[in-house]
């Protein structure tokens, strides 16, 4: 079973629409990072968190540490949005990350 | 625009052969890392750093070697006896030396690598 598990694996949308990725992990972690992988391979840091809830205009992340889960929301998704998501857990004892496989999401106009 | 530069962007090389990735930061971040991407796996550590003139081994370092004779710089190099050394290499750095892996990564664009 993989430590990091996210879902759905392939999301496609409508623009405008409201959009959720989720995170599952099975180890203790000290944080959580959200990354963005663009088509042509650069990855950009969306957020870090390691409790609650964090918001950067219109990407909103939540954690819950006690369930084991993150969640990426994209309100008013517009084709820009189009990317892989990636989940990446800090691991409690060495703060190494684990990285999911990723979410690769596509909007249409 | 302060950044990571990772070159060049595509590399092909013979099997045998060693080959040299470059990256190269001007963020003053202390840390400095590589990570190998495969189709459909998460991104892999396979060298660290955060400071000059050390650094340590990730999960894959097996067939790798590195060097950090400079703050901005981070240079990985891939020999013969990587098995498979095709993929796409990414290079990331982060601001401070504690703690390194609970602050904000910066990455690189990425190297793919082709070995023939």
């Amino acid at each position: 079973k993989n430590e990091v598990e996210q879902s759905p694996q392939n999301l496609t949308a409508q623009e405008g629409e409201f959009i959720t990725i989720n995170c599952s992990y099975s180890v203790g972690i000290s944080a959580l990072h959200w990354l963005q992988q663009h088509p042509g391979g650069g990855i950009v840091s969306l957020f870090m968190l390691s409790s609650g809830k964090k918001k950067h205009g219109r990407l909103i992340a939540t954690i819950n540490i006690q369930e084991k889960h993150s969640s990426l929301h994209i309100t008013a998704s517009h084709p820009r949005d189009s990317a892989v998501y990636i989940c990446a857990p800090a691991e409690y004892n060495t703060d190494k990350l684990i990285f999911g496989t990723g979410t690769r999401l596509q909007v249409f106009p | 625009d302060g950044g990571i530069t990772q070159s060049p962007k595509y590399l092909f090389r013979k099997e045998g052969q060693n080959v040299t990735l470059s990256c190269e930061q001007n963020l003053n971040h202390d840390a400095m890392y590589w990570y190998r991407q495969d189709p459909g796996q998460g991104l892999r550590l396979i060298y660290y750093s955060q400071i000059v003139n050390d650094f340590q081994k990730g999960d894959i370092a097996e067939g790798y070697s590195v060097s950090r004779e400079k703050k901005e710089s981070f240079p990985l190099t891939v020999t013969s006896a990587q098995k498979n050394p095709t993929a796409f290499y990414l290079c990331a750095s982060s601001p401070t030396g504690d703690a390194y892996f609970l602050s904000p990564l910066h990455f690189g664009n990425g190297t793919r690598l082709t070995v023939t």
